[in-house]
């Protein structure tokens, strides 16, 4: 079946660091990739999304390639903030109907 | 556009009993899907509607049932509740919920259930 393998952590940085979190799925067929973040206390808002291949996609500073050749959709961002803080999601659809996500990474940002 | 709406926001039921959720999802999506989020399983799909047909289960017991009216609106129901069924259930919309171009799943609140 469709999963998504996602760096775990917890995830601890500086203000201003590079964040990068690992995701790698498999799939039958071509998926449309995600990233979802969630807050304490509330629920998941996408962060970014692609739907083909060497798509980019990017928001608020965060940007993730769509890579077939390795089934990878990698998230980064250049300098993070305290605001970041967060637990973040890959995920991906099929022709299923549904999201199949990865365990979550949580990061925390330090002053 | 208002977003994705549930309630109740939080929840607190005994052992056997029953439960009955309910999502809004965005104006004009038809597509509404329920996740069970819990700490040990993380995010599970349980089950998808689109124009009141269910189009696709998780793998999860009968006692886990949801519908769709005509208006879109969801209800999940969980009946003879047991403790392991607490847990954040969230509802997400979309417009036909095939994720291609164009298609995002947008998620609510989530209701938050404590079986005791």
């Amino acid at each position: 079946g469709n999963s998504v393998t996602q760096m775990e952590g917890p995830v601890t940085l500086s203000e201003e660091a590079f964040l990068t979190i690992n995701c790698t799925y498999t799939a039958t067929g071509y998926p449309s990739l995600f990233w979802y973040v969630q807050y304490p206390g509330e629920g998941l808002q996408l962060l970014l999304k692609a739907t083909k291949a060497d798509d980019k996609g990017s928001n608020k500073g965060f940007e993730a390639t769509y890579r077939k050749e390795t089934t990878s959709f990698h998230l980064e961002k250049g300098s993070v903030q305290v605001s970041d803080s967060a637990v973040y999601f890959c995920a991906l659809v099929l022709n299923d109907y549904k999201l199949s996500f990865g365990a979550g990474t949580t990061v925390t940002v330090r002053a | 556009k208002a977003g994705v709406t549930q309630t109740p926001r939080y929840l607190i039921k005994t052992r056997g009993q029953q439960v009955t959720l309910s999502c809004s999802p965005i104006s004009g999506h038809r597509s509404v899907s329920w996740y069970q989020q819990t700490p040990g399983q993380g995010l599970q799909f349980l089950f998808e509607y689109f124009s009141e047909t269910q189009r696709n289960k998780g793998n999860f017991p009968g006692r886990f049932s949801g519908r769709q009216f005509s208006n879109s609106r969801s209800e999940m129901n969980v009946s003879t509740l047991e403790l392991g069924d607490s847990a954040l259930y969230l509802c997400a919309s979309s417009l036909e919920g095939t994720g291609g171009p164009g298609e995002t799943q947008y998620f609510g609140p989530g209701t938050r259930l404590l079986v005791l």
